[in-house]
């Protein structure tokens, strides 16, 4: 049973247009969210997070937002930039527990 | 952001042969570090917990006496993998954390591969 779900394997745009990742979860209970970067044959890195007393968080190009009446959450990168193309993950926690849940991922590509 | 190593990058064993991983947090004391294995096109999955001094904590269906966990210091977290065998093939990659952090951070992963 999946607690964190990426459903979209894969996701293609264009350099300096907006990229949306999508991220679904079911446990109720967590309440602390992160998005990863990772690069082949490389540790994940982190991006960026946010708590479930918040609905968004911005640094920089990233913005996270938080549905938690939807238990959903997306990554809005705006601009794209190739730099930008990795497999990103979406991770989830319940309190200060620290473990984390992650999705299968998301395979970014960003197209010059 | 906080400085996490392992060591080594890459091993390829025997089958039936131990190996033994490294993780180090280079700039911070890691009260927390945590140990993942990542399957081709999968999601990362947590092995286990190990609080420094005391004994890890496995998540289920992790056997524990395959894949011996050590935190002996602050900074440094061992992962032996005994009498590995050819399905022990994977990506592992560890990643710490303190009461300073609220998220981890994560070291490059070592690439294991049993013959």
């Amino acid at each position: 049973d999946q607690q964190v779900k990426q459903n979209s394997p894969s996701l293609s745009v264009q350099e300096g247009r907006i990229s949306i990742l999508n991220c679904d979860y079911t446990n109720s209970m967590f309440d602390y969210f992160l998005w990863y970067k990772k690069y082949p044959a490389e540790g994940p890195t982190f991006l960026i997070s946010i708590s479930s007393i918040k609905d968004k968080n911005e640094d920089g190009r990233f913005t996270v937002f938080l549905n938690k009446s939807a238990k959903h959450l997306s990554l809005h990168i705006v601009p794209s930039q190739p730099g930008d193309s990795a497999v990103y993950f979406c991770a989830a926690s319940e309190g200060s527990n620290y473990k984390l849940t992650f999705g299968k991922g998301t395979l970014l590509t960003v197209n010059p | 952001g906080a400085v996490v190593s392992q060591h080594p990058s890459r091993v390829i064993c025997k089958s039936g042969t131990s190996v033994k991983i490294e993780c180090r947090s280079l700039d911070f004391q890691a009260t927390t570090m945590f140990w993942y294995r990542q399957f081709p096109k999968k999601s990362l999955m947590l092995m286990a917990t190990s609080n420094e001094g005391s004994k890890a904590t496995y998540e289920q269906g992790v056997e524990k006496d395959k894949f011996l966990i050590n935190h002996a210091s602050l900074t440094l977290s061992t992962l032996t993998v005994t009498s590995a065998h050819p399905e022990d093939s994977s990506f592992y990659i560890c990643s710490a954390t303190s009461g300073m952090y609220n998220e981890q951070f994560f070291g490059p992963g070592t690439r294991l591969t049993v013959l």
